[in-house]
C-alpha cells in the first residue's frame, strides 16, 4: 500500500527558478491538499482539491499553482522561487463523503531550500 | 474562522508517567477536532479524531482525548509514556462548511520528550 507519494524528497533551488512538486495517491481519495510546514509554525494550507478538475486556494496560496487533471495526481508548481518559500511541503488526501473531515493520509514531505 | 492553541511547545515526561498535551480551540460552530503525530523526517499520522457523539475518543498507540465544549478543549492523554512516543504532536480543527474542503487549522505543535 503506497498511500500518498511525494517526489522529490529534497531539492535546492536558486532564486527565480521554477519547479513542480509531485504528489500521487493510490487510495482513490477525492480530496487532496498541499500544506507547508515552517519551524514552530504548524502547517498552513496552500491549495486543496475536492476532485479532478476542481481546485481552490487555502490560507497561503501566493507564489504557487496547482492542477488536478486526474484523481490520483495533485502537483504543486512554484513559478519564481523565493527564499520565503523555503519550507517542508506535505501533500495529503482523504475520502470525504457528506462531511469534510480534513486530511487523513500524509506523504513524507518534500524539503525545499531556496538559495 | 477557527483557531487552535497548543499550550507548551515542549513537554517532557518520564517513561511510564502520564502524558498530557493541551489543546484549546476557537470556533463559531461545533468543530471537528484532530490530533496528529509526526515522527522525525516523516509526514503526519492521524492519532484520533472527534466529529460527533461520544466525547471521549480513543486513538492509536494508547492515546485518547476528551472533547470538552464548556472548556473549548481537546487535550490528549496517555496513561503511561513509552520511549517510542517521543515525537511532535499537532492538534487541529475543522468545521463543517456545506461542501467546501477547507483543510484543517493546525496548532503550532508540541514536542514530546520522554526521559528514561
Amino acid at each position: 500500500n503506497a498511500g500518498v507519494t511525494q517526489t522529490p524528497k529534497f531539492r535546492i533551488l536558486k532564486i527565480g527558478q521554477s519547479m513542480t512538486l509531485q504528489c500521487t495517491q493510490d487510495m482513490n481519495h477525492n480530496y487532496m491538499y498541499w500544506y507547508r510546514q515552517d519551524p514552530g509554525m504548524g502547517l498552513k494550507l496552500i491549495y486543496y482539491s475536492v476532485g479532478a478538475g476542481i481546485t481552490d486556494k487555502g490560507e497561503v496560496p501566493n507564489g504557487y499553482n496547482v492542477s488536478r487533471s486526474t484523481t490520483e495526481d495533485f502537483p504543486l508548481r512554484l513559478e519564481l522561487a523565493a527564499p520565503s518559500q523555503t519550507s517542508v511541503y506535505f501533500c495529503a488526501s482523504s475520502y470525504v463523503g457528506t462531511e469534510p473531515l480534513g486530511p487523513q493520509h500524509f506523504g513524507d514531505g518534500t524539503r525545499l531550500s531556496i538559495l | 474562522a477557527q483557531s487552535v492553541t497548543q499550550l507548551g511547545s515542549h513537554v517532557s515526561v518520564s517513561e511510564g508517567a502520564l502524558v498530557l498535551l493541551r489543546c484549546n480551540y476557537s470556533s463559531s460552530v461545533p468543530p471537528y477536532l484532530f490530533w496528529y503525530v509526526q515522527y522525525p523526517n516523516q509526514g503526519l499520522q492521524l492519532l484520533l479524531k472527534y466529529t460527533t457523539g461520544a466525547t471521549l475518543v480513543k486513538g492509536i498507540n494508547g492515546f485518547e482525548a476528551e472533547f470538552k465544549k464548556s472548556e473549548t478543549s481537546f487535550h490528549l492523554t496517555k496513561p503511561s509514556a513509552h520511549m517510542s512516543d517521543a515525537a511532535e504532536y499537532f492538534c487541529a480543527v475543522s468545521v463543517p462548511s456545506g461542501g467546501g474542503a477547507d483543510g484543517l487549522t493546525f496548532g503550532k505543535g508540541t514536542h514530546l520528550i520522554i526521559q528514561p
